[in-house]
């Protein structure tokens, strides 16, 4: 089983609709989630943390943790062309150690 | 300053060159990641330093040589490499307390390695 694992996609949304992306991880204990988006050729860029059960809202994007089901998501509201991205969950497990998902494709299509 | 900086952004190597990636940080952060990253896949670690100690080096071939001179400072020595290892390098910190990951990744934006 893998430590994080993430709907690899493409998932396609219309602009204006919400998009959801989940992620669910192996190591119960875990404490530190994170969002990030990657555009094609470019790095990795933190979009939202989380470290509580329950929801957590900056501007479009709200993550949602449930510590008991393993599961985090990333819910975009109102979705842009420039949404179009790779989205990357990372989940800093037990072990100090960073594991990623291997990503959700997300189109916006206009 | 919340940067993390590489250099080169763009490097092409021949198989017999000897090359470095450079990283560098001024965030106090005292965790520093290398990761490569093929298109399309999530980048995949490969050498952690904690307060510029080799913590972590995920079974990379030798032809890979990392090095932290400073608590600012990490470097990938490149050698002998194949085309395979063609990618993007992710330099990346993190904040850490008593060696324990407090916060998240900052990543730099990628040296982009072709090897011919």
């Amino acid at each position: 089983q893998k430590e994080v694992e993430q709907n690899s996609g493409p998932l396609s949304v219309p602009e204006g609709a919400i998009a959801s992306l989940n992620c669910t991880y192996s190591d119960r204990g875990s404490q530190s989630f994170f969002w990030y988006r990657q555009y094609s050729g470019k790095s990795p860029e933190l979009i939202m943390f989380i470290y509580s059960n329950g929801d957590k809202e900056d501007g479009r994007f709200t993550a949602q943790l449930n510590k008991a089901s393993q599961y985090v998501s990333l819910l975009i509201r109102d979705s842009q062309p420039s949404d179009s991205a790779t989205y990357l969950c990372a989940v800093l497990n037990t072990g100090n150690q960073f594991y990623f998902g291997t990503g959700t494709s997300l189109t916006v299509i206009p | 300053d919340t940067e993390v900086t590489q250099t080169p952004k763009h490097l092409v190597m021949g198989m017999t060159n000897k090359k470095s990636l450079k990283c560098e940080q001024h965030m106090g952060h005292r965790a520093m990641y290398w990761y490569k990253q093929k298109a399309k896949k999530p980048p995949e670690l490969m050498f952690v330093y904690s307060y510029e100690k080799l913590s972590i080096n995920e079974s990379v071939p030798s032809r890979f040589s990392p090095e932290c001179p400073n608590s600012s400072l990490l470097n990938l020595h490149l050698h002998a490499l194949q085309p395979e290892d063609s990618a993007l390098y992710l330099c990346a910190s993190s904040q850490t307390r008593a060696a324990i990951n407090t916060g998240e990744l900052f990543f730099g934006e990628g040296s982009r390695l072709t090897v011919l």
